[in-house]
Formats: C-alpha cells, structure tokens, sequence
C-alpha cells in the first residue's frame, strides 16, 4: 500500500492546541481524511480536504495541506481530555481505495 | 450515524475452524470494505466490494473470502483460520467509492487461539 505516515504519540496539557502530522507519498490523492479512534470503537470521520485546498477549518479543527511537501496536519484549538483518542489520517487516490496512516495517540492531560 | 451493524462483536475461535463475520447496512450504499486493524499498521483492507456480486481484494486478502449476496449484507470469511489472522475487523461503507467519506462499524474483536 501507500505509505502514510504519523508520529505515535502526542501528548498536551488541557487547554493547549495539538498539531497532529501526517505525510504521505503520492501525489495524486483525491481526498486527505482525519478520524478519530476512541477505544472500543470504530473510527470516526471528523473532516477532509480536497487536494486542490490549501486549510479548511471547521470549530476547533483546523487542516492544513502543504502538497510541495505532501504534508498534512490536524489542528485542535483548545483541546479538552475527551479529545484523548487515537486520530488517523487517510488519502483516497483513485478507484476506490483509501490508505491509512498508522495513527496517532493523544493524550490529553487535565 | 450511519446505519453499520457488524455482527458479532466479539468471537474467540480455534486455529482451523471456519469464521464469517457480517456486516449489515441499511444506507443503501453501493461500496462496502472490509479492513483489519493491528498494532503499528493503521488499517489495512482485506477485500472491497462494489456492487451485488461485485468483489475485489484489497492488499491483504491471503487468507479471506468475501459474499455480497444482497446490498446490505457482505460477509467476510476466514476458511481456515490462522493466529495471525487475530485482530479487531472494521467495516466500511461508501456511497460512491473513493470519492466519498467512508463510514464504519464498531468493529469485531476476533480472537484465534
């Protein structure tokens, strides 16, 4: 498959923002997703941005696309602990597939 | 959220025997996906399908089959199963492939001793 690539673990205090990364290798996806993972359940679309857009921002979720550096980053202003789960970044590039980063852990600590 | 039933939620089984999980829609979605879940690999999809009938492998598919014999319901199985075939299984739907968001299930935790 693809490679899309995150770090593990992030970890921030309540009430700070959490820039979460993500990179991947081809150029030509479609789509870019992020989902949210909390434990025992199934993943959770939060947004996704088009390939031609450069930031999309809905509440307290900003995504930036950087496509020279085929990177991506979820941001979440003022995160509060039920914003701890495990967010996955995803790119659909033709067809019907999608490919998904190994997600990323955060913590969120009161 | 979208109507996706994964059914069961949880099954331990031994190495050998036969397993099929289902999942069960009722957004009439044409594209459904079924994708495995292990430790350092994110998702990974096993098997996808497109249409009644309509079936094709994802990248780990060595070890699975798949039926979609009615819209709603496709049924992934594991003819032999092996323990590293031991994951949480996530379904998926689409209403217009990779052009749409997906959505998923809560998943089946398989175990197979």
């Amino acid at each position: 498959g693809e490679d899309v690539e995150q770090s593990l673990f992030l970890s921030v205090r309540e009430g700070d923002s959490s820039v979460i990364n993500c990179t991947y290798t081809d150029s030509s996806s479609t789509y870019l997703y992020w989902y949210k993972q909390e434990p025992g359940a199934g993943l959770q679309l939060l947004t996704y941005i088009f390939s031609n857009m450069d930031m999309k921002q809905d509440q307290r979720l900003t995504v930036l696309l950087n496509k020279k550096d085929k990177h991506l980053s979820l941001r979440i202003a003022d995160t509060q602990t039920g914003d701890s789960a495990i967010y996955f970044c995803a790119e659909s590039i033709s067809g019907n597939q999608f490919y998904f980063g190994t997600g990323t852990s955060l913590t969120v600590i009161p | 959220d979208a109507g996706i039933t994964q059914s069961p939620r949880h099954k331990v089984t031994e190495t050998g025997t036969p397993v099929t999980l289902r999942c069960h829609q009722t957004e009439n979605h044409r594209y459904m996906y079924w994708y495995r879940q292990d430790p350092g690999h994110g998702l990974r999809l096993i098997h996808y399908s497109y249409g009644v009938k309509d079936t094709d492998k994802g990248e780990v598919s060595d070890g699975y089959s798949v039926s979609r014999s009615k819209t709603e319901d496709f049924l992934l199985t594991l003819e032999s199963a092996t323990s590293s075939q031991t994951s949480v299984y996530f379904c998926a739907i689409s209403a217009s492939g990779g052009l749409q968001p997906q959505h998923f299930g809560d998943g089946t935790r398989l175990s197979i001793l």
